[in-house]
C-alpha cells in the first residue's frame, strides 16, 4: 500500500525557517517524481515545488522561489521541503504527493499527481 | 503566469449529471487532471491526462478537453460525491491548479 506521511509542521515567527519531510513507502521511490503542494486556510491547492526523481530537475513556484529548497533522500525514501524566510501567507496545510508518467518510445506524458499524504500544517504567526 | 478559472460552485439533484468546467489559454492543448477533494481530507485525482479514470474511480466521472476549457462530467451524481473540484494542467514544468468549484448535491 503507497503511504506518504509529512512531518514538520509547526507554529513559528515571521521570518523563520521550517524544514518538512515526507516518508513514503509502498512504492520504489527513487521512480517518482515527488512535489510539495499546499492549501492555504479556505483557500484551493497551490503548486510549491518538485522534484525529479534523481533530483536532477527542480522547479518552485515564484512565491517560493529563493526561500524554499526541495531535496529527497531516496536511501532513506524520503522527501524534503526547507523553508526560510517564513511569511504570513505562507501559511496552510502542506501536502506531499507523488507524480506518475506513462512513457512511451522517449515521451513521457504526466498521469497527474496519484497519491497524497494526510498533509502537515504551517502556521506563521508572531 | 497561466491561469486555470473555475466556477466557484454548482448544484445538482441526485441522479443527475454535474458539469464542471475548467477554463484556460488553448488548455486543450495541454492535458487536463481533475481533483476531488471532501472537507478535511487529502485531494483524490478522478481524471487525468484529459478523460483517464485512475483505477478505483467510479465510471460516471469523465472528461473532456478542447479549445480553452477542460470539463469534469459526473454521471448519475451520488450523495457521496458532494466534494470540490479542481483542474490542474502543466505550463513550463510548474503545475498549475484552478481555485475549485464546490459541487452540492441537493
Amino acid at each position: 500500500e503507497v503511504q506518504l506521511v509529512e512531518s514538520g509542521g509547526d507554529l513559528v515567527q515571521p521570518g523563520r525557517s521550517l524544514r518538512l519531510s515526507c516518508a513514503a513507502s509502498g512504492f520504489i521511490f527513487d521512480d517518482y517524481a515527488m512535489h510539495w503542494v499546499r492549501q492555504r486556510p479556505g483557500k484551493g491547492l497551490e503548486w510549491v515545488s518538485g522534484i525529479n526523481w534523481n533530483s536532477a530537475s527542480i522547479g518552485y513556484a515564484d512565491s517560493v522561489k529563493g526561500r524554499f529548497t526541495i531535496s529527497r533522500d531516496n536511501a532513506l525514501n524520503k522527501l524534503f521541503l526547507q523553508m526560510k524566510g517564513l511569511r504570513t501567507e505562507d501559511m496552510g496545510f502542506y501536502y506531499c504527493t507523488r507524480e506518475t508518467f506513462d512513457c512511451s518510445g522517449g515521451d513521457c506524458y504526466s498521469r497527474g499527481f496519484d497519491y497524497w499524504g494526510q498533509g502537515t500544517l504551517v502556521s506563521v504567526s508572531s | 503566469s497561466y491561469e486555470l478559472t473555475q466556477a466557484p460552485s454548482v448544484s445538482v439533484s441526485p441522479g443527475q449529471t454535474a458539469t464542471i468546467t475548467c477554463s484556460g489559454d488553448k488548455l486543450g492543448e495541454r492535458h487536463a487532471s481533475w481533483y476531488q477533494q471532501k472537507p478535511g481530507q487529502s485531494p483524490v485525482l478522478v481524471i487525468y491526462q484529459d478523460n483517464k479514470r485512475p483505477s478505483g474511480i467510479p465510471q460516471r466521472f469523465s472528461g473532456s478537453n478542447s479549445g480553452n476549457t477542460a470539463t469534469l462530467t459526473i454521471s448519475g451524481t451520488q450523495a457521496l460525491d458532494e466534494a470540490d473540484y479542481c483542474c490542474q494542467a502543466w505550463d513550463h514544468g510548474t503545475a498549475v491548479f484552478g481555485p475549485g468549484t464546490k459541487v452540492t448535491v441537493l
